[in-house]
């Protein structure tokens, strides 16, 4: 989706519990999604991904879940640890080579 | 440690100057991506070459040259920017097999780069 405003949607979690990051994607074409983690002052780093023939896929202690339907798609983590910290950008290839990002989601954990 | 290395990490240079930025990746990916990002907001895809070829140019100014000498080489060279171009850019790549673009792209820590 399109990035709108100066500020990150942000989660907050308690260490130990479950997050659930959302993202609405724009092109009802699109046969390939990504989840990517920023970190400060790192680039994306690949987290998982799923492709349009599929509504569900795990990871170790991630999940993403792909309701074509409704455009949307979740990241679920399991038992957050500190080290979750980060910012989380939904991507999907809209065709070809072309990749467009998510406004991304900054998630706390909390100790 | 990042596979794709970004040269240099962060870079100061005048409207008039002339500069490039450098990446490398040796994981014998033949799709290499370059993206700018702003504080805040996601990486906005610029150009995308696949098999040293320019497969895609998201109508960037041409202030931004891009250039891939071979398979395991992107540059992106700079002349008269503004401003406004001061980012992260991020270089990335990907293998290709099967449907163009559907792997996972590799990224690099990215230049952050401050026009004066």
């Amino acid at each position: 989706g399109e990035s709108v405003g100066l500020h990150l949607p942000t989660l907050s979690v308690q260490e130990g519990d479950n997050s659930i990051i959302n993202c609405a994607y724009s092109n009802s074409a699109s046969d390939y999604f990504i989840w990517y983690k920023q970190e400060s002052g790192k680039g994306p780093q690949f987290i998982i991904d799923i492709r349009s023939n599929m509504d569900k896929r795990q990871g170790q202690r991630v999940t993403v879940l792909l309701n074509k339907t409704v455009k949307h798609l979740s990241l679920q983590i399991a038992a957050t640890q500190p080290g979750d910290s980060a910012v989380y950008f939904c991507a999907e290839n809209t065709g070809g080579f072309k990749t467009i990002f998510g406004a991304g989601t900054r998630l706390f954990v909390k100790a | 440690d990042t596979e794709v290395t970004q040269t240099p990490k962060h870079l100061v240079m005048g409207m008039t100057n002339k500069k490039s930025l450098k990446c490398e990746q040796h994981m014998g990916h033949r799709a290499m991506y370059w993206y700018k990002q702003k504080a805040k907001k996601p990486p906005e895809l610029m150009f995308v070459y696949s098999y040293e070829k320019l497969s895609i140019n998201e109508s960037v100014p041409s202030r931004f040259s891009p250039e891939c000498p071979n398979s395991s080489l992107l540059n992106l060279h700079l002349h008269a920017l503004q401003p406004e171009d001061s980012a992260l850019y991020l270089c990335a790549s990907s293998p290709i097999s099967g449907t163009p673009g559907a792997q996972p792209q590799h990224f690099g820590d990215g230049t952050r780069l401050s026009i004066l």
